[in-house]
């Protein structure tokens, strides 16, 4: 079993819809959980962040945890074409105690005009 | 906005060569990180300094592989000999650590290496 899973997708929504995106993990003891967006042959650009179970919104974005489930998702409203990209899903790895993140193997998305 | 710099951008090279990436945090950040990402595949962890220390190099493949920031500040991740399975986006980030469990990492734009 991986540490972080995602669907790899694609994930396709016409323009205007509502994306979700989502991910489980496995260490109990995690704490924070990231939402990067990454652009094809670019970096990875932080989206998101949250460490409570709950919603947390930003924008369009919104993240959702639930620690008990072990999952957390991201939602992305009026979806526009250019939220078309790779979103992965980066989880801190709480035995290191040293801010480590261990990701996964992230999801496409395709808006489609 | 302070960002991560990262050299050179691309790099080409053939196998059994040696090849050498140069990273800059975001000034005032005290870890460091470098990872690789192999197309369709998530970042994987390389190494990590906290200032000139290293803090976890237990992905690093140390019989080709080095890394150091030998005053805290910019760091070398180096590669030799090269083999193709090296292919990847190498990529560095930096982050504050002011408590490790909540830490935010920021990214470089990444160095695409190509092994011929």
């Amino acid at each position: 079993q991986k540490e972080v899973e995602q669907n790899s997708g694609p994930l396709s929504v016409p323009e205007g819809a509502i994306a979700s995106l989502n991910c489980t993990y496995s260490d109990r003891g995690s704490q924070s959980f990231f939402w990067y967006r990454q652009y094809s042959g670019k970096s990875p650009e932080l989206i998101m962040f949250i460490y409570s179970n709950g919603d947390k919104e930003d924008g369009r974005f919104t993240a959702q945890l639930n620690k008990a489930s072990q999952y957390v998702s991201l939602l992305i409203r009026d979806s526009q074409p250019s939220d078309s990209a790779t979103y992965l899903c980066a989880v801190n790895n709480s035995s290191s105690n040293t801010g480590k993140l261990i990701f996964g193997q992230g999801t496409t998305l395709q808006v489609k005009p | 906005e302070a960002e991560v710099a990262q050299s050179p951008r691309y790099k080409i090279t053939e196998k059994s060569q040696a090849v050498a990436f140069w990273c800059d945090p975001i000034s005032g950040h005290a870890t460091l990180y470098w990872y690789r990402q192999i197309l369709g595949q998530g970042p994987e962890l390389l190494v990590q300094f906290q200032d000139e220390s290293v803090v976890d190099d237990s992905q690093l493949p140390k019989d080709r592989f080095s890394a150091e920031r030998l005053k805290g500040v910019d760091s070398t991740l180096k590669i030799q000999p090269a083999e193709l399975g090296d292919s990847a986006m190498y990529l560095c980030a930096s982050s504050l650590i002011v408590q490790p469990s909540t830490d935010t990492q920021y990214f470089g734009p990444g160095t695409r290496l190509t092994v011929l």
